[in-house]
């Protein structure tokens, strides 16, 4: 299977512990972006990477998470001091680089199976 | 600022029949990029189609097609031939090409299809 890959599937916290989810993007894009989705909401932006730099970031990303992207491949989101506020379904995506899109549009985002997170 | 709105919480439609889920954006960037993607329970987001805000015809993509009416700032969803499998969120996102340069998307709140048989 060569679409995005997030593990685990499904985790559950007690509140005030960290976690760290991992997302595995189709192996030639470049483009990584983080988003959470809440129960009956469409998915909200967290962050983006290009290549291994981290270039956008949302408010909604308070300093309790951190996201990375070492090497340029994979991407780590680290949630610290959890809150039920946190519980979610955190979704990954990734995208060609500009002018390779298959379908044309330079912007067309795979989606990950995502990481539901529930906080006790 | 941007936003999308799908004003359908949820509805049922008859197999075979077409169905028509509704998208209003909002924006103030001349160049931007319309997406409506499909959220089966599994969770996964599907990417179903695309529209371009220059683009002269309306966008389509099998049993799907994009119903672009710029002046009203709609982009309405049609399903044809609806089958048991569409049963889905769906969901509208629009990126701008100025606001959202890095090429992130900003969804609608969704709307739930149940396919009848």
């Amino acid at each position: 299977d060569t679409g995005v890959s997030q593990n685990p599937r499904h985790k559950i916290t007690k509140r005030g512990q960290n976690v760290t989810f991992r997302c595995d993007p189709i192996s030639e894009h470049n483009r990584l972006y983080w988003y959470r989705q809440t129960l009956g909401q469409g998915p909200e932006f967290l962050t983006y990477f290009q290549n291994e730099a981290q270039l956008e970031k949302s408010r909604l990303l308070s300093d309790r998470f951190s996201a990375e992207r070492p090497k340029g491949s994979f991407s780590t989101l680290e949630i610290q001091r959890t809150e039920q506020g946190d519980s979610a379904m955190y979704l990954c995506a990734s995208s060609p680089p500009v002018g390779q899109g298959t379908s044309g549009e330079d912007n067309e985002q795979f989606f990950g199976p995502g990481t539901r997170l529930t906080v006790l | 600022a941007q936003k999308i709105t799908q004003t359908q919480p949820g509805m049922f439609v008859q197999e075979k029949e077409a169905v028509t889920l509704d998208c209003t954006y909002d924006t103030s960037d001349p160049s931007y990029g319309l997406f409506w993607y499909k959220q089966p329970s599994s969770g996964e987001m599907i990417f179903l189609i695309y529209q371009g805000s220059y683009d002269q015809q309306n966008a389509t993509e099998g049993r799907y097609s994009l119903n672009f009416q710029k002046a009203r700032k709609s982009a309405n969803l049609v399903i044809s031939a609806s089958q048991l499998g569409d049963s889905a969120m769906y969901f509208c996102a629009m990126r701008a090409s100025l606001t959202d340069s890095w090429g992130k998307l900003q969804f609608g709140a969704g709307t739930q299809v149940v396919v009848t048989p």
